[in-house]
């Protein structure tokens, strides 16, 4: 596509449920980053893949999430027993090769956790 | 101490003002340095791109890097309301993880026209 597509854009759950957030990178874009932006915050990374291989997921916060990106395009970001602190908003890059300056971001997926 | 800071604001300028933003950080082995634009509910958008100290200019902005003080800048000349966003200043080192952006809490940016 145009550019990186994020779904859903917003998603209310309440504390403790399981969500799949999901992004569709550029077309042909190798590398895949998903970021958390926190209110009044600054995006903090999270995990990166290369292909279909998960290459860092250092910034991961805890066991609680997970990510996938089985077919090396599309992924998808997993929170299991969701926390209200949890809130915020999800976004997703991708690039044609690993860098740093070539990143297209996404819209974001807004979740909110009651 | 995080390891980037950034002023959040809000600053409010009058249509045609000179806009200064900057940030602050801590980390030496950062040597990129990047000011995205990001618009209410959207994804940040690169506006500059520098790689270790200097200047960079684009049009209406111009980028400043001084490694010696750890202070970046970000100028926007003859600011437009157009250019009423949030500005995120971004940084990531020169080693293997350089893919690992850290940015600032970003400054809200009015442009009153």
């Amino acid at each position: 596509g145009a550019g990186v597509s994020q779904t859903p854009s917003n998603k209310v759950t309440e504390k403790g449920k399981y969500v799949e957030l999901r992004c569709d990178p550029i077309s042909g874009h190798t590398a895949l980053y998903w970021y958390r932006q926190s209110l009044g915050q600054g995006p903090e990374f999270l995990i990166y893949f290369q292909g279909t291989g998960a290459a860092d997921d250092s910034g991961l916060p805890n066991d609680r999430f997970f990510a996938v990106r089985p077919e090396g395009s599309v992924s998808t970001l997993k929170i299991q027993r969701t926390e209200r602190g949890d809130s915020a908003v999800y976004l997703c890059a991708s690039s044609l090769n690993v860098q740093n300056y070539g990143y297209t971001f996404g819209s974001g997926t807004r979740l909110t956790v009651v | 101490q995080k390891e980037v800071e950034q002023d959040p604001g809000p600053l409010s300028v009058p249509e045609g003002a000179i806009v200064s933003l900057n940030c602050t950080y801590s980390n030496s082995a950062f040597q990129y340095f990047m000011w995205y634009r990001q618009y209410s509910r959207k994804g940040p958008e690169l506006l500059m791109y520098t790689y270790s100290s200097g200047n960079k200019e684009d049009g209406r902005f111009t980028a400043q890097v001084d490694k010696s003080s750890k202070y970046i800048s970000l100028f926007i000349r003859d600011s437009q309301p157009s250019d009423s966003a949030t500005y995120l200043c971004a940084m990531s080192d020169s080693g293997g993880s350089n893919y690992k952006l850290t940015f600032g809490k970003g400054t809200l940016l009015t442009v009153n026209p």
